[in-house]
């Protein structure tokens, strides 16, 4: 198993840019995260899917928009990319279990900078 | 005040020592707490999760959580090289309406010195 895959691991963009994130995973999880992470700020949800077609904001959403386009994928697009935008971007997964919060599995991360 | 605060460090500390990190919250109906292992430049995986308070052992690593205090700590016995990284705490408060999401603190970074 895979487990959870990004792409790109890379990206750089000019402001006004847009571009999506991709994530998929193959555990066959319901829930799905995307996160960023900062220095000094810790990681921050961006966008949360609990299960197939529902999503719902996290601590930072402004900017962003997400599409769970199935179990598997979960999206994450910048229509118009700003230097602020700038930062690690982290997919995750997980499945709860007996409304208990289960452990979350991380992709491999992608690195986008604005210019 | 943060939902979830640790020092960031760095933490230093011998090889073969005991290292103890710790992480205070805010919110006082949290109910899950997890410590996750980040080495730099990868992504963040789970060491171990802890939800009723006491101490939670798995092989070097404890967990301690005091939520009269409001705090969890992880504590590395006999440290090694390979144990240097950032040390993420995460708590799930109840404002998010479920038990799906968390909060993670900023990290504390431990080195632990050959």
């Amino acid at each position: 198993n895979a487990g959870v895959t990004q792409t790109p691991k890379f990206q750089v963009l000019k402001t006004g840019q847009s571009m999506t994130l991709q994530c998929a995973q193959d555990m066959n999880h319901n829930s799905m995260y995307w996160y960023r992470q900062d220095p000094g700020m810790g990681l921050r949800l961006i966008y949360y899917s609990a299960s197939e077609g529902t999503t719902d904001k996290g601590e930072v959403p402004n900017g962003y928009n997400v599409s769970r386009l199935n179990k598997r994928e979960f999206s994450l697009r910048l229509e118009s990319a700003a230097p602020s935008q700038t930062s690690v971007y982290f997919c995750a997964s997980s499945q709860p279990a007996g409304g208990v919060t289960d452990t979350q599995y991380f992709g491999p991360g992608t690195r986008l900078t604005v210019l | 005040q943060k939902e979830v605060e640790q020092n960031s460090g760095p933490l230093s500390v011998p090889e073969g020592a005991i290292a103890s990190l710790n992480c205070t919250y805010s919110d006082r109906g949290s109910q899950s707490f997890f410590w996750y292992r980040q080495y730099s430049g990868k992504s963040p995986e789970l060491i171990m999760f802890i939800y009723s308070n006491g101490d939670k052992e798995d092989g070097r690593f404890t967990a301690q959580l005091n939520k009269a205090s409001q705090y969890v700590s992880l504590l590395i016995r006999d440290s090694q090289p390979s144990d240097s990284a950032t040390y993420l705490c995460a708590v799930n408060p109840p404002r998010w309406g479920g038990y799906q999401k968390v909060t993670f603190g900023t990290g504390t970074k431990l080195q632990v010195i050959p």
